[in-house]
């Protein structure tokens, strides 16, 4: 009965390469996000998706691209993977935006 | 500019020693200060939602209080599985689903 879930939850690359990670949420949840967790363990937002519309786009860099085919899926793709891209990135969902968010367990990102 | 700050960055209790960590805002247009649980390798697990000043809200031996600038996170006879990173977050009213993540509190609680 896992609510919010990611896969995969490691994920070690090389710098240049592209990779994805999925999210989906099984709690009917209108709105979606993405945050990173740095190695300080600061959480910071990505992106929100609310009915598969983005109303939160942070300053990311473009090779970021987030996509919701469903409001219960929100996957993040990431083009030309570089050393400052190794973290945790959270996939989380609310009943509606503004209100409590729930987490995923988290993808650690290792870009080598 | 931090508009979440959490204090102490560390705390270590021995069992059943009481105490409460902090977390000062300064966002205008609060719409929510949110208390989360971290435990190593995983998720933050939500706690409590504050909406206004003078709410509280309680959990088992956990307690959320809000003022107009902070909120505190009393922990009442604490045990060893209370040991986690907690976190305090606050949303504004002007950027809905926008949340603000203090940098947490370290809690070991030690038998």
């Amino acid at each position: 009965d896992t609510a919010v879930s990611q896969t995969p939850k490691y994920l070690v690359t090389q710098m240049g390469n592209d990779k994805s990670i999925k999210c989906e949420q099984n709690l009917g949840h209108d709105t979606m996000y993405w945050y990173k967790q740095d190695s300080k363990k600061f959480l910071k937002i990505m992106f929100s998706y609310n009915n598969k519309e983005l109303i939160i786009n942070e300053t990311v860099p473009n090779r970021f691209s987030p996509k919701s085919p469903d409001k219960a899926h929100l996957n993040l793709h990431i083009n030309s993977l570089e050393l400052g891209d190794s973290a945790v990135y959270f996939c989380a969902s609310s009943p509606r935006t503004g209100y409590e968010q729930y987490f995923g367990p988290g993808t650690r990102l290792t870009v080598t | 500019e931090d508009q979440v700050t959490q204090s102490p960055e560390a705390l270590r209790l021995q069992e059943g020693e009481s105490s409460s960590l902090n977390c000062s805002y300064t966002v205008s247009g609060l719409r929510g200060l949110f208390w989360y649980r971290q435990d190593p390798g995983k998720g933050p697990e939500f706690l409590f939602t504050l909406y206004s000043a003078g709410e509280e809200k309680e959990k088992e031996r956990l307690k959320a209080t809000l003022t107009k600038k902070e909120s505190f996170l009393h922990i009442t006879a604490p045990k060893p599985e209370d040991s986690a990173t907690y976190l305090c977050a606050v949303g504004r009213g002007s950027t809905l689903g926008r949340l603000y993540f203090g940098r947490g509190t370290q809690l070991t609680v030690w038998p």
